[in-house]
């Protein structure tokens, strides 16, 4: 079945490391993607990942993918209130099937 | 390059009234893609679009919505008899091809209200 189950919340103070996690069901998606979503905007691509990787690094952000729990997380590196957004984790099959998101608060 | 421009970017019906909601998807992109999303919760997706074709519609509602693509133009959600429970933000998303490693690139929305 399609379902991707992300924790709703996570509160961190700026400067430090944020992870998002996110399981997810189909092991055939191909590919696994992260998304932001900031208030009133529409989703903004951040990085994405290939199926056979275990890991992919983009400046701050750092994504591992455990393919064999089928588990995905988003590491972002010193966090800036800039960050504050709602990430969403989306596996691929034939569409994109989207996690409810991760409100990420970032606080002094 | 524009990315993905939908308008409008609110949209206010009355019950029972129609919406119109429109996708221009980016240049080159041929395949558009149509998600709601209610209010404090993630994007659904509804159907999936190339031109002059439904590829994918076991998102949409049997009743009340339709959604096409024409040759010319742009992708247009029409959801007819609108209720409250429609009011959500509507999102469209283009790619240029359909393989599985096509990321999805999305407009900002049409946040549509029923009163």
């Amino acid at each position: 079945g399609e379902d991707v189950e992300q924790s709703l919340f996570l509160s961190v103070r700026e400067g430090d490391s944020s992870v998002i996690n996110c399981t997810y069901t189909d092991s055939s998606s191909t590919y696994l993607y992260w998304y932001k979503q900031e208030p009133g905007a529409g989703l903004q691509l951040l990085t994405y990942i290939f199926s056979n990787m275990d890991m992919k690094q983009d400046q701050r952000l750092t994504v591992l993918l455990n393919k064999k729990d089928k588990h995905l997380s988003l590491r972002i590196a010193d966090t800036q209130t800039g960050d504050s957004a709602i990430y969403f984790c989306a596996e691929n099959i034939n569409k994109l099937i989207f996690g409810a998101g991760t409100r990420l608060a970032v606080h002094p | 390059n524009a990315g993905v421009m939908q308008n409008p970017r609110h949209l206010v019906r009355r019950r029972g009234q129609e919406a119109r909601l429109r996708c221009s998807p980016m240049k080159g992109h041929s395949h558009v893609y149509w998600y709601r999303q209610l209010p404090e919760e993630g994007l659904k997706f509804m159907v999936y679009l190339q031109k002059e074709n439904i590829i994918d519609e076991s998102g949409m509602p049997k009743e009340r919505f339709s959604a096409e693509f024409p040759k010319e133009g742009p992708s247009i959600l029409r959801i007819q008899q609108v209720v409250r429970g429609d009011s959500a933000a509507y999102f469209c998303a283009s790619s240029p091809r359909e393989e599985a490693n096509s990321p999805l690139h999305f407009g900002n929305g049409t946040r549509l209200t029923v009163t």
